[in-house]
């Protein structure tokens, strides 16, 4: 196990169109997370999992936004009728079941750049 | 409301000099704060928790309560720090679970 991996690392989309990410985290970490990151911020939180219970979500997650995580391993992020303004690096993070709040390490993967014209 | 705020988009320093790269945080609890380090085409990674009080690469930082800070210093800067830094706070969220909230980000740029 390399790390947290995600796929695609590059997605070009029309407006209008539903684009779906994958990310698989650390085989043993049962915490996922999802953030967006635009130019010249800071990721921004989007939505968690523990196991396959999404347990938080963003103001900023839209009902076009969907993510599940159905088996407790891999999760997905789905954008239905995607906008300009979705186009974003997006990121994955697990962290260790073993961690506490002081403790809880985000292993980031790689991003997703999503750029919809 | 939680917040992070880096005030310096980029902080250039020469080689050999110091470096402080700086924080401020609102928060109204007990915050739990962290330093994530992007080096150049490599992912996200944690550099140091304010909760272990170590230092990581000749990097520290230490929490003040008082200044509501958490500045990442250190005496002499190389060339390799030369990385976007990212603060980050775990914070308890309205429903109960936490989440981290991150600055936006200083660009060091380390100078030969």
């Amino acid at each position: 196990d390399t790390g947290v991996s995600q796929d695609p690392r590059h997605k070009i989309t029309k407006r209008g169109q539903n684009v779906t990410f994958r990310c698989d985290p650390i085989s043993e970490h049962n915490r996922l997370y999802w953030y967006r990151q635009t130019l010249g911020q800071g990721p921004e939180f989007l939505t968690y999992f523990q196991n396959e219970a999404q347990l938080e979500k963003s103001r900023l997650l839209s009902d076009r936004f969907s993510a599940e995580r159905p088996k407790g391993s891999f999760s997905t992020l789905e954008i239905q009728r995607t906008e300009q303004g979705d186009s974003a690096m997006y990121l994955c993070a697990s962290s260790s079941p073993t961690s506490n709040r002081n403790t809880d390490t985000q292993y980031f993967g790689p991003g997703t750049r999503l750029t919809v014209l | 409301a939680q917040r992070v705020t880096q005030p310096e988009k980029l902080l250039s320093v020469f080689k050999g000099a110091p470096v402080e790269l700086k924080c401020n945080y609102s928060y109204s609890g007990s915050p739990e704060l962290f330093w994530y380090v992007q080096y150049s085409r490599q992912r996200l990674q944690l550099l140091l928790r304010h909760i272990s009080r170590e230092s990581i690469k000749g990097f520290t930082a230490d929490l003040n309560k008082g200044e509501t800070s958490f500045h990442l210093k250190k005496p002499f800067a190389q060339e390799e720090d030369s990385a976007m830094y990212y603060c980050a706070l775990n914070g308890l969220t309205t429903s109960g679970t936490y989440k981290y909230i991150f600055g936006t980000g200083t660009r060091l740029k380390v100078l030969a």
